[in-house]
């Protein structure tokens, strides 16, 4: 079955540390998408990537980094600069332009203890 | 500033009535049209869609409308179901990429 997987489902990292979510994808899509969502609050963008070995800043890119050195792969590192961390974190892919929009991951809850 | 804007963070609606869920945007530059259902701690998926050539589009119980003179986005449920209890985003696209509103959470009672 073609999907993406989002691990781990639930996260918890101490203050100061980075920490890397993983977004894994066999739908074959070119394009790829970190969104991050508070309560109360809709998908706001973080990164996204078009291609392999490319990928530009979204609406809130502070503190937060990404890689995408294979297609299937979009990893996500929340580093210790990032003031607000805990949320839920979507990843999402799609055929750029693609008339059916994005498919995505199941998230993954990020907690600052 | 926020192009696309869900107004009703909230409806509740009794079982069986339709539910009609509002999304209004600014930017005409917008060529497709989608909404997506998200249950709690899961990522949300793919409902209904529709293009800026139509003005309607039905699969079911789901129908989307669409107003383009008054940038206009509306989804109606109907028959209303518990299992329909969701968040329902709208999410709208061009140049290759969604933007999306910020969610109305849609309660069905039994």
């Amino acid at each position: 079955d073609g999907g993406i997987t989002q691990s781990p489902k639930y996260l918890f990292r101490k203050e100061g540390q980075n920490v890397t979510l993983s977004c894994e994808q066999n739908l074959n899509h070119d394009a790829m998408y970190w969104y991050r969502q508070d309560p109360g609050q809709g998908l706001r963008l973080i990164y996204y990537s078009q291609i392999v070995n490319d990928f530009q800043k979204g609406d809130i890119a502070e503190g937060y980094s990404v890689s995408r050195e294979k297609k299937e792969s979009f990893p996500l590192t929340v580093t210790s600069a990032q003031k607000n961390p805990t949320a839920f974190y979507l990843c999402a892919s799609s055929i750029p332009g693609s008339y059916y929009g994005y498919t995505f991951g199941s998230g993954t809850r990020l907690t600052v203890v | 500033d926020q192009q696309v804007k869900q107004n009703s963070p909230s409806l509740s609606v009794q079982e069986g009535r339709i539910s009609i869920l509002n999304c209004d945007y600014t930017n005409s530059m917008f060529d497709y049209f989608l909404w997506y259902k998200k249950y709690p701690a899961e990522g949300p998926t793919f409902l209904i869609s529709i293009s800026s050539i139509k003005d309607k589009n039905e699969d079911g119980r789901f129908t989307v409308f669409l107003n383009k003179s008054a940038k206009h986005l509306s989804l109606h449920i109907v028959p209303s179901q518990p299992g329909d209890s969701a968040v329902y985003f709208c999410a709208l696209g061009s140049a290759r990429q969604l933007t999306f509103g910020s969610g109305t959470q849609l309660t069905v009672l039994p």
